[in-house]
């Protein structure tokens, strides 16, 4: 049973550049969810997908955009880059249906903006 | 507003000694969901416990117990006699029934079991 897979695992951007990002989740999930970990930080909640469509947003600019695809994989999209958006984007999976249930987590993309 | 705070940054401990992880949250709604996660050096967070605030049951498992206390909004976590394994970052969180998808992390507590 394949988890939450994220790819690129490493990647350098400079500013102003675009990045995406994607995500599959764990076989049998319906959401992804989108999280940004600075480094010695909590994840924070960039958005959600359910059904392809953005379900909820965190209080992150309108640079971040996604997309979720029929298949239930994600993408993360981030323009005009700044040093800020260096991270670790994390990618979690979940079942709409169940109210507050637990989130499968993927290892991670970490983008480095020079 | 909605947060949570994990006032412990960094624990260091001898193995086989027992640890508690401190974690206290806000929220105004009255139907909310507390997590622990673990993340280990390869950045994959791993669940390790979902509690509903309606459940104040404390819970073991194993080596590990929570004890949940709305009456002063603290969701600790206890590792009995600690294993070198157990060396992660533990981080505490939080989601309401009425943004339910948006999980609201603690800024983690980094844990270190020395041999």
């Amino acid at each position: 049973d394949a988890g939450v897979t994220q790819s690129p695992t490493h990647l350098i951007k400079t500013r102003g550049q675009q990045v995406t990002l994607r995500c599959s989740p764990k076989s049998g999930h319906d959401t992804v969810s989108w999280y940004q970990q600075a480094l010695g930080q909590g994840p924070q909640f960039i958005f959600q997908y359910y059904e392809e469509e953005e379900r909820q947003r965190g209080n992150f600019p309108d640079r971040f955009s996604g997309h979720q695809f029929p298949n239930y994989s994600s993408e993360l999209n981030v323009n005009a880059l700044l040093l800020g958006d260096s991270a670790l984007y994390l990618c979690a999976s979940s079942l709409g249906k169940i109210v507050g249930g637990e989130l499968f987590f993927g290892e991670g993309s970490r983008l480095t903006v020079l | 507003a909605q947060k949570v705070t994990q006032a412990q940054t960094e624990i260091s401990v001898v193995e086989k000694e027992d640890v508690t992880l401190d974690c206290v949250y806000e929220t105004r709604d009255t139907t909310y969901y507390l997590f622990w996660y673990k993340q280990p050096p390869s950045g994959e967070l791993v669940f390790l416990i979902r509690r509903n605030s309606f459940d104040e049951q404390n819970e073991i498992s194993g080596r590990y117990s929570w004890n949940f206390q709305k009456s002063t909004s603290s969701f600790n976590f206890t590792i009995t006699a600690s294993q070198v394994v157990d060396s992660a970052v533990y981080f505490c969180a939080l989601s309401m029934k009425t943004s339910y998808d948006k999980v609201i992390f603690g800024p983690g507590t980094s844990l270190s079991v020395i041999p």
